[in-house]
Parts: C-alpha cells; structure tokens; sequence
C-alpha cells in the first residue's frame, strides 16, 4: 500500500531559527512528490520535485528529493510568524493524478 | 486567472440526507482530483477524473460518486450521510495527466452532518 510519513508531527522554533521537515515515501511507481502549506484553509502549493539532488528553491523556502532513499526535505531559513501552518507533503504515482499525503507537520513559530 | 472555485463552501446536512458539491477547475485545466480532509485521517484521495471519465478511485463506500463534465467542472455526491461524512472536500486540477503538472486546491467545502 502507498504511504506518505513525515516527521517530525510538531515543531515549534522561535523566529529566525531554520527548519528542516522531512518526507519519506514509498509510492508504486513514483514519479512526483509535491509540497503544500496550509494554514486554516485549503493547501497551497510550494514545491513539485520529479528529480533526485536538484534543489528547488523559492525566497527562504527550498526543498530536495532523493529517489534512491525515498525521502524528501524542506527547509525554510529565518522563519518568521507567517510560516507557521501545517506542511503537506504528497507522492504521486504514475499516470495518475492521485496524491498520497502524510500526516502533515505542524510548524509553529514563535516571535 | 481564477483559482479553482468550489460551492457551497459550507452545507451542514442531517444524516440520511444527500449531499452534491461542485468544483469548477482553473479555466483549461482538464483534470480533476477530490480529496476528503479529516483531523483523525488527514487528507484522503476519493477520485480522479480528466476528460470526463474517472480514472481511478479511494477507498471509499459507494455512497461517494462523482461525475466530470464536458467543460472540466466537476460534482462529487454523497449519499445516505453519516456523522462520520463530516469533512472538509478539496477539489484539485492540474492542466492534464503529464508529470509537470501541477496541482492547485480549491478553498474546500465544509460539510457538516448532524
């Protein structure tokens, strides 16, 4: 069965610390793993990775994939208070739409 | 260009009754994914459809069905609700089927069964 584990469930840094969420997943015929962030409402998209070692980056935010150890991570670099939210992460199979999520990290930053 | 839209974006229902909520994806996208969103179970896939046909389904009880459109909107049906039912529905679209496709939620639709 497809399966999405992330770690740590909780975290909580004050604000300019940096963050490191991990993902691991073993998906059927993998070819995609996606990055969401929500907060009280529906996830927003970060991040889609499809190949190992290339390193995604946007603002303080940039995450990486390892196909052969089947994980993944974001970090995020002087978090802020706006950071905080759930982190999604989501691996996807081939020739499907269908997204198989974790439990989610919830981040928490302190000022 | 508009996000994804769902209606409505919140419906409290009784149990028994049915429900039928709608998506309409990003203007050309042609795929799209339901996903049940619970604090017990977290985000839970129930289907897909691209080109009006379901391409691949949840484990979920044949009370939840769904339907695609020639113009990509979507509806997905709950029958015989239970209390259990009560969740939020995210509605997702991507372009196609390709790798690169990303996909972008919908604000959801909060049902609750009382």
């Amino acid at each position: 069965e497809d399966k999405v584990v992330q770690s740590p469930l909780s975290l909580v840094v004050h604000e300019g610390d940096t963050v490191t969420l991990n993902c691991s997943y073993e998906v059927t015929n993998f070819r995609s793993l996606l990055w969401y962030k929500q907060e009280k409402k529906a996830p927003t998209f970060l991040f889609m990775l499809t190949s190992s070692g290339i390193e995604k980056k946007s603002g303080r935010l940039s995450s990486i994939l390892d196909k052969k150890e089947l994980f993944s991570i974001l970090n995020i670099t002087a978090t802020q208070t706006g950071d905080s939210a759930v982190y999604l992460c989501a691996a996807q199979g081939e020739g499907a739409q269908k997204l198989v999520f974790g439990q989610g990290t919830r981040l928490t930053i302190n000022p | 260009k508009a996000g994804v839209t769902q209606t409505p974006r919140y419906l409290i229902k009784t149990r028994g009754q049915q429900v039928t909520l709608s998506c309409s994806p990003i203007s050309g996208h042609r795929s799209v994914s339901w996903y049940q969103q619970t604090p017990g179970q977290g985000l839970q896939f129930l289907f897909e459809y691209f080109s009006e046909t379901q391409r691949n389904k949840g484990n979920f009880p044949g009370r939840f069905s769904g339907r695609q459109f020639s113009n990509s909107r979507s509806e997905m049906n709950v029958s015989t609700l239970e209390l259990g039912d009560s969740a939020l529905y995210l509605c997702a679209s991507s372009l196609g089927l390709a790798a690169d496709n990303e996909q972008f939620f919908g604000p959801g639709t909060r049902l609750t069964v009382l």
